[in-house]
């Protein structure tokens, strides 16, 4: 069962904006640990899309974009494209579990 | 490149016992510590397991709804991780992913990249 909360499913026209969040508690993300998130396309393994809140690896396109406040983190993909649609999954680690815990997962979908 | 192979899925009886293994390349075995995730069919991502590298001991955390009935192991001659699943039951069917985390020891802050391709475990009789 996961801790972290995220809408089941965003949609968009291509290059529009849209935005994913993840809600946690006061054993994870409002305890000040940080939120990653990974993208898992179709039929493929996660791939890490934001480390440390909003730190993109080499490789991620700059219309990604993370953020943390409180107890929740948000990602933002701008100018949406086809090639977006994917699985989004947010991870923290949680006190109370004594390990790490991932979001429930949003499905973006370009309409 | 740095990648990690899983291997050793399969279809197995409840109760029964199977070893996947992890097989990395491209860095230095002995320098990283690995994790283990699972998915379930259509389901989300979940946290298994982690090994601390052999610096910071090589020990081990698990996940409470595994604690007992896995054990993760490395062959460091081998260059190979493991994952034996003992007591195995019908919700433990899932795709199993090896990874590399960020830090080689169990911290809040670690994230996982790069991920393996899978192995599928079946559980069911």
């Amino acid at each position: 069962q996961s801790v972290l909360t995220q809408p089941p499913s965003v949609s968009g026209a291509p290059g529009q904006r849209v935005t994913i969040s993840c809600t946690g508690g006061s054993s994870n993300i409002g305890a000040g640990y940080d939120v990653h998130w990974y993208q898992q396309l179709p039929g493929t393994v996660p791939k890490l899309l934001f480390y440390g809140n909003s730190n993109r690896p080499s490789g991620v396109p700059d219309r990604f974009s993370g953020s943390k406040s409180g107890t929740s983190a948000s990602l933002a993909i701008s100018g949406l494209q086809a090639e977006d649609e994917a699985d989004y999954y947010c991870q923290s680690y949680d006190s109370s579990l004594s390990g790490y815990v991932f979001g429930t997962g949003t499905k973006v979908t370009v309409l | 490149e740095v990648q990690l192979v899983e291997s050793g899925g399969g279809l197995v009886q409840p109760g029964r016992s199977l070893r996947l293994s992890c097989t990395p390349s491209g860095f230095t075995f002995g320098d990283y510590a690995l994790s283990w995730f699972r998915q379930a069919p259509g389901k989300g991502l979940e946290w298994v397991g982690f090994i601390r590298s052999k610096t910071y001991g090589g020990t081990t955390e698990y996940a409470a709804s595994v604690k007992g009935r896995f054990i993760i192991s490395t062959d460091d001659s081998k260059s190979i991780a493991y994952l034996q699943m003992n007591s195995l039951k019908t919700e433990d069917t899932a795709v199993y992913y090896c990874t590399r985390p960020r830090r080689a020891y169990f911290t809040t802050d670690n994230w996982f990249d790069p991920w393996g391709q899978g192995t599928l475990v079946t559980v069911s009789s």
